[in-house]
């Protein structure tokens, strides 16, 4: 069936170190990835997203890597800020005519000061 | 620029009663989709609307449903509520059905 799973459930990094958090997926029609931010209480809020035509993409401190051939999405961030601190979802398309979005059980990053 | 909102934050009922929870995209958005986020869990997909219609939906039952307005907002209802039930209810707008789906703060609902 679809998944999305994440290998670490917990990650714990000292403020200032870079921060990696990967995710598995099983649904090779899916094009497109996202990793969402959440924190107590919040709604997902969007970090950053890759299309299946790239295998690396940029933002604001973060980067997000992509590799199909063993289906895997990393979401590195870098000089890691208490702000960080919250659950992170990766999310794939499920490939069909709509955007709908299959979500792993999240990474909860802990940053410690 | 208003982002998506939801309304109302938090919502208690009892078993069996029936609930309406609404959603405002964000400014130019036209899609709306519903998610139901259980405690410690990814948010699972409940359907999507577009174009005031419901374009897709997950694995639900009919006891939910949905609705989009002209105005592009929209409305998720449950019916017969279950203790199941309790959860945060999310919804999310992008343009069109393949674009990146923004999500509002959610409604907490708890069902007793």
């Amino acid at each position: 069936g679809e998944s999305v799973g994440l290998h670490l459930p917990t990650l714990s990094v000292q403020e200032g170190d870079n921060s990696i958090i990967n995710c598995a997926y099983s649904n090779s029609a899916s094009d497109y990835f996202i990793w969402y931010k959440q924190e107590s209480g919040k709604g997902p809020q969007f970090i950053i997203d890759i299309r299946s035509n790239m295998d690396k993409r940029q933002g604001q401190r973060v980067t997000v890597l992509l590799n199909k051939t063993v289906k895997h999405l990393s979401l590195q961030i870098a000089a890691t800020q208490p702000g960080d601190s919250a659950v992170y979802f990766c999310a794939e398309n499920d490939g069909g005519a709509t955007n709908k979005l299959i979500f792993g059980t999240g990474t909860l990053l802990a940053v410690q000061p | 620029d208003a982002g998506v909102t939801q309304s109302p934050t938090h919502l208690i009922k009892t078993r069996g009663q029936q609930v309406t929870l609404r959603c405002s995209p964000k400014s130019g958005h036209d899609t709306v989709s519903w998610y139901q986020q259980a405690l410690g869990q990814g948010p699972q997909f409940i359907f999507q609307y577009y174009e005031e219609e419901e374009r897709q939906r997950g694995n639900f039952p009919d006891r939910f449903s949905g609705h989009q307005f002209p105005n592009y907002s929209s409305e998720l209802n449950v019916n017969a509520l279950l203790l199941g039930d309790s959860a945060l209810y999310l919804c999310a707008s992008g343009v069109g059905a393949r674009e990146t789906q923004y999500f509002g703060p959610g409604t907490r609902l708890l069902v007793l």
